[in-house]
């Protein structure tokens, strides 16, 4: 059974930093683009950012372009989501998932939740 | 930027009953249309990918059609598990995007 499963999140202030991770299982990880998507509270779904299964290629949404890096290490089968500058309209659940170069998401992890509030 | 307008917002139906989706694109998407069911408090899921396709494990009573710019999910006989919020989104370029969201609800 292919699984992602997020960690990293929590409360931080604005301006501040943090690094999501994503460790992906069932699946020959390097085969696949992977993505990161975000849910604020009682919204809707916003792409943030994708990465092709060799890592060389990455795609950012503008909200985030400049302030969140994405990159993966497929030693290790895992994604991962460096956000600096944070602000308060980032809160939300980010999702890692499977999918987004040339395919739809198939595959959702569980989320974890990003709070920016002073 | 390519924007995806869903309509309607709300649709209040009882099982039993057909449900019809829209989602319109500001542009051609081609057939790089999928659609995702999220119910309160969970994942969502994907239900319909190149505008027609189902994916693994979904009923044989949600369909998807259309191409270029409009697009309709089909639900032929809504179950109680059918009521959810569910989501359009595109591929065919960057960035991806999503559209606001169809709610389900029970009539």
């Amino acid at each position: 059974e292919v699984q992602m499963l997020e960690s990293g999140g929590g409360l931080v202030q604005p301006g501040g930093s943090l690094r999501l991770s994503c460790a992906a299982s069932g699946l020959t990880f390097g085969k696949y683009a992977m993505t990161w998507v975000r849910q604020a509270p009682g919204k809707g779904l916003e792409w943030v950012s994708t990465i092709s299964g060799n890592g060389d290629t990455t795609f950012y949404a503008d909200s985030v372009k400049g302030r969140f890096t994405i990159s993966r290490d497929n030693s290790k089968n895992t994604v991962y989501l460096q956000m600096n500058s944070l602000r308060a309209q980032d809160t939300a659940v980010y999702h890692c998932v499977k999918g987004g170069h040339f395919s739809a998401y198939d595959i959702w992890g569980q989320g974890t939740m990003v709070t920016v509030s002073s | 930027e390519i924007v995806l307008t869903q309509s309607p917002a709300t649709l209040s139906l009882s099982p039993g009953e057909r449900a019809t989706l829209s989602c319109r694109a500001s542009q051609s998407v081609n057939s790089y249309l999928a659609w995702y069911q999220q119910k309160p408090g969970q994942t969502p899921r994907l239900l319909i990918y190149d505008a027609s396709n189902r994916a693994t494990g979904i009923p044989a009573r949600f369909s998807g059609s259309g191409s270029g710019t409009d697009f309709t999910l089909t639900i032929s006989s809504l179950e109680p598990e059918d009521f959810a919020v569910y989501y359009c989104q595109q591929r065919d370029n960057w960035p991806r995007t999503f559209g606001q969201g169809t709610r389900v609800e029970i009539k």
